[in-house]
């Protein structure tokens, strides 16, 4: 099966500066990567997300690159804020016509700091 | 739409008790997910169903668990009897699975078992 890792654990920054998160997972039929945004006492919530046939989308502040042949992905938060603040779970799935079910990763601990 | 809505919120029972949970997914979407979240194991996937039906339940840890969905638009998750070790925040989330992955949480329980 489908197995994600996600670094860092944790990862500090200052107001302003850029946020890196990075994702690897494991089985090549993968073709789905969703990034979900956990604020405290909620449930996650999709931020962005990008399937195979795209290198790179970007929403606002928030940014997706996927490297298939690599088999990794990446979250990009730039002019990070406040409200950034929160954890992030990557994920990993086969999409329509597979398994569309999401393996998770373990999640990022982002603090941003006034 | 409210979203998936799920109760109680908060439980908190005594080690030996039967414990339900309950959800009610977005209108309209045919899958339905119930995850566990710990510190120690992340974001696991219980069960889910698909047009009401269970399609894969290898998430389940024990037969303490059970779930059903009677219906489109609600279903529960039963633990009998609970042990401390249950202790744990437990979503549930609904996708349209026609369309695309994307799944929508519901805002969790948090389980206390005593």
């Amino acid at each position: 099966g489908e197995n994600v890792e996600q670094h860092p654990s944790t990862l500090s920054v200052q107001e302003g500066d850029s946020a890196v998160i990075k994702c690897t997972y494991s089985d090549s039929a993968s073709n789905y990567f969703p990034w979900y945004k956990q604020e405290l006492g909620k449930g996650p919530q999709l931020i962005i997300d990008i399937r195979s046939n795209v290198g790179e989308k970007k929403d606002q502040r928030i940014a997706v690159t996927l490297n298939k042949t690599a088999k990794h992905f990446s979250l990009h938060i730039t002019e990070t804020q406040p409200e950034d603040s929160a954890v992030y779970f990557c994920a990993a799935s086969e999409g329509p016509g597979g398994s569309y079910i999401p393996t998770f990763g373990r999640g990022t601990s982002l603090i941003v700091h006034p | 739409d409210a979203g998936v809505i799920q109760s109680p919120r908060h439980e908190v029972t005594e080690m030996g008790q039967e414990v339900t949970l309950r959800c009610k997914p977005i209108s309209g979407h045919n899958s339905l997910f119930w995850y566990r979240q710990t510190m120690m194991r992340g974001l696991e996937l219980l069960i889910y169903f698909n047009n009401n039906v269970p399609i894969d339940d290898s998430g389940m840890p024990e037969d303490r668990f059970s779930a059903k969905m009677p219906n489109a638009s609600f279903s529960t998750l039963k633990i009998q009897p609970s042990e401390p070790r249950d202790s744990a925040v437990y979503f549930c989330a609904s996708s349209p699975r026609d369309t695309d992955n994307e799944q929508f949480f519901g805002p969790g329980t948090r389980l206390t078992v005593l």
